[in-house]
């Protein structure tokens, strides 16, 4: 069964220091891993798209890792702000369909505190 | 920034009502889809349209409609509203899923009904 997981459910951090949230999957065929960060009652934003040949990419504070052989990927969020605190979703694509299905985890809640 | 937009953002509806929760987008995205989301859970999909006058069903069974008739439009109906129904509606928007576009969503249609 294709899934999603991450961890830690939860994080508090304060204000300035670095986090690293965790997504490990079983999709497959792979085709694409993305990071969205969602405001709370608000829609996902993007951060990061990385393909099976991309073991990092940057936006910003936010550095996603992927590592394909052990299906695992991180996010990695330098001198947080008060303004991270958010949910971050792990987003994975197959290819085993034109659509290109996606399969959602559940989320990280980062709370950053001043 | 993402131009996709949805109405009403918030609503509180009784039982049996009929409810139209409206999706538009300025990108001109032939590929557009709609997504439920519970408090602290996934994104499940619900309906999906590869274009005008193609709309299919999701992941997730909802008892709620869709059409799609303009590009820029894709509307999901409630024909008869029940507290099951409650819950977050998602609208998103991509030019090609598959090949790792970015996907866009709006910012949410929270429904309530009582």
């Amino acid at each position: 069964k294709n899934q999603v997981e991450q961890s830690p459910q939860s994080l508090i951090i304060l204000e300035g220091k670095n986090c690293t949230l965790q997504c490990n999957y079983t999709v497959s065929p792979f085709s694409n891993l993305r990071w969205y960060k969602q405001d709370t009652g608000r829609g996902p934003v993007s951060l990061t798209i990385m393909t099976f040949s991309e073991n990092t990419k940057s936006n910003g504070r936010y550095t996603a890792t992927l590592d394909a052989d052990t299906k695992q990927s991180s996010l990695h969020i330098t001198a947080s702000q008060l303004s991270d605190s958010a949910s971050y979703i792990c987003v994975v694509s197959d290819r085993g369909s034109t659509l290109g299905r996606l399969y959602f985890g559940r989320g990280t809640q980062l709370t950053v505190w001043p | 920034e993402a131009d996709i937009y949805q109405t009403p953002r918030y609503l509180v509806i009784g039982t049996g009502k009929k409810i139209t929760l409206e999706c538009s987008q300025t990108m001109g995205h032939d590929k557009m889809y709609w997504y439920q989301q519970d408090p602290g859970m996934e994104l499940h999909l619900i309906h999906y349209s590869y274009g005008v006058n193609s709309t299919e069903k999701g992941d997730l069974s909802s008892e709620s409609t869709v059409s799609r008739i303009r590009t820029e439009h894709f509307p999901l109906t409630l024909e008869s509203a029940r507290p099951s129904h409650t819950s977050q509606y998602l609208c998103a928007s991509s030019d090609d899923r598959a090949s790792g576009n970015t996907i866009y969503f709006g910012e949410g249609s929270w429904l309530t009904v009582v």
